[in-house]
């Protein structure tokens, strides 16, 4: 089965670092442009940033830029986001995707169930 | 404010068709065909329903489609079914500089 599963959210407080990460399964990992997404509670989805299959890519939106930064361990299957400086506007449920056909304009068509992040003192 | 525009709700009957209008700008939707739309129910991940404007992905039923016109994409849902009640996404490549936008988000209530 094909599959995204993430990991490592958790209550931290303004100003804080987290790392997330995300395993795949099911799929050849290091086929595929892989991205974060975002949904605040109650909110829509916002992208986050992406990342090359073999990592020399990566792109973020401007909101996180400096202070989030994705990375990938192809031989773990893995995908990870590390997050510095965190804002009370960071705190949503953080999804991990992959991009379909190998290219960086693929639709996300496969989810993982997401990791939550509270910001609060 | 999300970057495309969504109506924030739409209904229907069952049986009935209904369509969600995602509006952008030259710089996403009107210059890209790499336009999609995202199924997402209650506490549920979202689900991919249409890439690149108007394809389905193995899987998706075909009483969903989606068109595109000038920097407007649509989404129409046709003989609808209780299961069809969820919130939709539609998204696009930017060339703006942040890669990808999603719209707002419009909640599907089948009557």
């Amino acid at each position: 089965e094909v599959q995204l599963v993430e990991s490592g959210g958790g209550l931290v407080q303004p100003g804080g670092s987290l790392r997330l990460s995300c395993a795949g399964s099911g799929f050849t990992f290091s086929n595929y442009w892989m991205s974060w997404v975002r949904q605040a509670p109650g909110k829509g989805l916002q992208w986050v940033a992406n990342i090359r299959q073999d990592g020399s890519e990566k792109y973020y939106v401007d909101s996180v830029k400096g202070r989030f930064t994705i990375s990938r361990d192809n031989a773990k299957n893995s995908l990870y986001l590390q997050m510095n400086s965190l804002r009370a506007e960071d705190a949503a449920l953080y999804y991990c995707a992959r991009s379909r056909g190998g290219n960086p304009f693929g639709a996300f068509d496969i989810w993982g169930q997401g990791t939550m992040v509270t910001v609060s003192s | 404010q999300s970057a495309l525009t969504q109506p924030a709700s739409v209904s229907g009957s069952p049986g009935q068709s209904i369509t969600i209008s995602c509006t952008g700008t030259s710089s996403d939707v009107g210059g890209s065909n790499y336009v999609s739309w995202y199924q997402q129910h209650p506490v549920k991940a979202p689900k991919l329903m249409i890439y690149e404007v108007s394809n389905r992905p193995s899987g998706v039923s075909n009483r969903f489609s989606g068109s595109k016109s000038a920097s407007t994409a649509y989404l129409t849902i046709s003989g609808l079914q209780a299961e069809d009640e969820a919130d939709y996404y539609c998204s696009s490549y930017t060339n703006s500089g942040t890669f990808w936008v999603f719209g707002g988000g419009t909640r599907l209530t089948v009557l």
